[in-house]
């Protein structure tokens, strides 16, 4: 049973539109959530996070939203750039876990020059 | 600063090898995660540590996986025998603090890819 869940396995977007990934989740435990970036051979880095008592995190081009009640997150990138281009994982932390994510299958974006 | 560094970055080995994998963690950081990706999927946990400690290596399949992190420093990933089934990336992660305090960012290694053949 996938905790989380990432149902767009791609997305290809124009250079300088907005990007916006989506993750869903079922576990009401969890209570921090982080995406992460992926370039091929590399592994994953840390891109912005948001805990459950905010709605709204900003880091510059990245915002990510929290729906607690959809049970639902997004990530935005604007202006996409081609150096976006990379996979993304949503991952999530239940409250004493001990800070162990639970990631979803991932998207690859695609941004088109 | 230095990131996690893994090795070896590719292996290839036929079924039923032996495989070994090696993950030096961020100089500080106390918990210790091995995941596995496997393809078209997102990482899943096998062994977490804390320290020297396993602490949760509920994941880990223990009939043929074991780990080791002496010292509480470095960690190794074994396989024996290797299944064709076992076909993934092994990634090492880790942050600094343990239990529920500290950092909640794990910093990943580039991983190892395991292919079995």
């Amino acid at each position: 049973d996938q905790q989380v869940k990432q149902n767009s396995p791609s997305l290809s977007v124009q250079e300088g539109r907005i990007s916006i990934l989506n993750c869903d989740y079922t576990n009401s435990m969890f209570d921090y959530f982080l995406w992460y970036k992926k370039y091929p051979a590399e592994g994953p880095t840390f891109l912005i996070s948001i805990s459950s008592i905010k709605d709204k995190n900003e880091d510059g081009r990245f915002t990510v939203f929290l729906n607690k009640s959809a049970k639902h997150l997004s990530l935005h990138i604007v202006p996409s750039q081609p150096g976006d281009s990379a996979v993304y994982f949503c991952a999530a932390i239940s409250s004493g876990s001990a800070r162990q994510l639970t990631f979803g299958s991932g998207t690859q974006l695609t941004v088109l020059p | 600063e230095a990131g996690v560094v893994q090795s070896p970055r590719y292996k290839i080995i036929e079924k039923k090898q032996p495989v070994a994998f090696w993950c030096n963690p961020i100089s500080g950081h106390n918990t210790l995660y091995w995941y596995r990706q496997n393809l078209g999927q997102g990482p899943e946990l096998l062994i977490r540590y804390e320290n020297e400690e396993a602490v949760d290596d509920s994941q880990l399949p223990k009939d043929r996986f074991s780990a080791e992190r002496l010292k509480g420093v470095d960690s190794t990933l074994k396989i024996q025998p290797a299944e064709l089934g076992d076909s993934a990336v092994y990634l090492c992660a880790s942050r600094v603090g343990t239990g529920n305090s500290g950092a909640n960012v794990l910093t990943f290694g580039a991983g190892s890819r395991l292919t079995v053949l």
